[in-house]
């Protein structure tokens, strides 16, 4: 079952900030997230594994609640480069390397 | 760095042609994956394959099929194209499940 992502669009100036969700109904193992920019190859963000874990790499970073069954993706003081569509993808532990990727977020930052 | 090959960008094809699509990686990946990507549908999973010779369907199966003859290279197969097929393809490969997949550019094909 294909994972909620919200919000489905967001806006911004450079420099602030937004938040990503991805909610799954099922119990998950791991969440993937990639960015994709128009007319190029999603490419990879970063994987958080079940244990409610938090990661991140220079302004951008990732919590995982296992409880809830939710990752969020934080984009801290929001640069050009940024724009492009967020998928999240959901593995369940049961299925190998196979993930269910959800609808995306498109993402638009501004000057 | 990861190189994932997708044999086309564009491909025009007409309804009731048998296309190929061909995706090759030099990583090797255990692990191969076809993708469909849809407006406002995000990315679906058609087929992966974890080994050689081996696959699994995943969500949107019907009208494709896969083949998986050597490590490196993963096939798919439209058997009989139709219009609603016309689609952006994507190719993706990773070592297992707790490590990135690698896309390549996409191919985008329009069945007339």
């Amino acid at each position: 079952q294909q994972p909620v992502q919200s919000p489905q669009a967001v806006i911004l100036r450079e420099g602030e900030d937004a938040v990503i969700n991805c909610s799954s109904s099922k119990a998950l193992y791991s969440v993937h997230w990639y960015r994709q920019k128009h007319g190029e190859a999603p490419v990879f963000l970063m994987i958080l594994l079940k244990g409610g874990e938090q990661k991140g790499h220079d302004k951008i970073s990732a919590s995982f609640n296992e409880k809830k069954q939710q990752s969020s993706l934080y984009l801290t003081a929001s640069q050009l480069s940024y724009s492009g569509t967020y998928f999240c993808g959901t593995e369940r532990g049961t299925s190998g390397s196979r993930l269910t990727f959800g609808e995306g977020t498109q993402l638009t930052v501004n000057p | 760095d990861v190189k994932v090959t997708q044999s086309s960008r564009y491909l025009v094809k007409r309804t009731g042609e048998k296309v190929f699509l061909e995706c090759v990686q030099d990583m090797d990946h255990e692990n191969m994956f076809w993708y469909r990507q849809d407006p406002g549908l995000g990315l679906r999973l058609i087929y992966f394959s974890y080994d050689v010779k081996m696959k699994e369907k995943g969500d949107i199966p019907e009208g494709y099929s896969v083949s998986r003859e050597k490590k490196e290279r993963f096939s798919l197969i439209l058997e009989s194209a139709s219009t609603n097929q016309t689609s952006m393809y994507l190719c993706a490969s990773s070592w297992d499940e707790y490590q990135p997949q690698h896309f390549g550019d996409g191919t985008r094909l329009s069945i007339l």
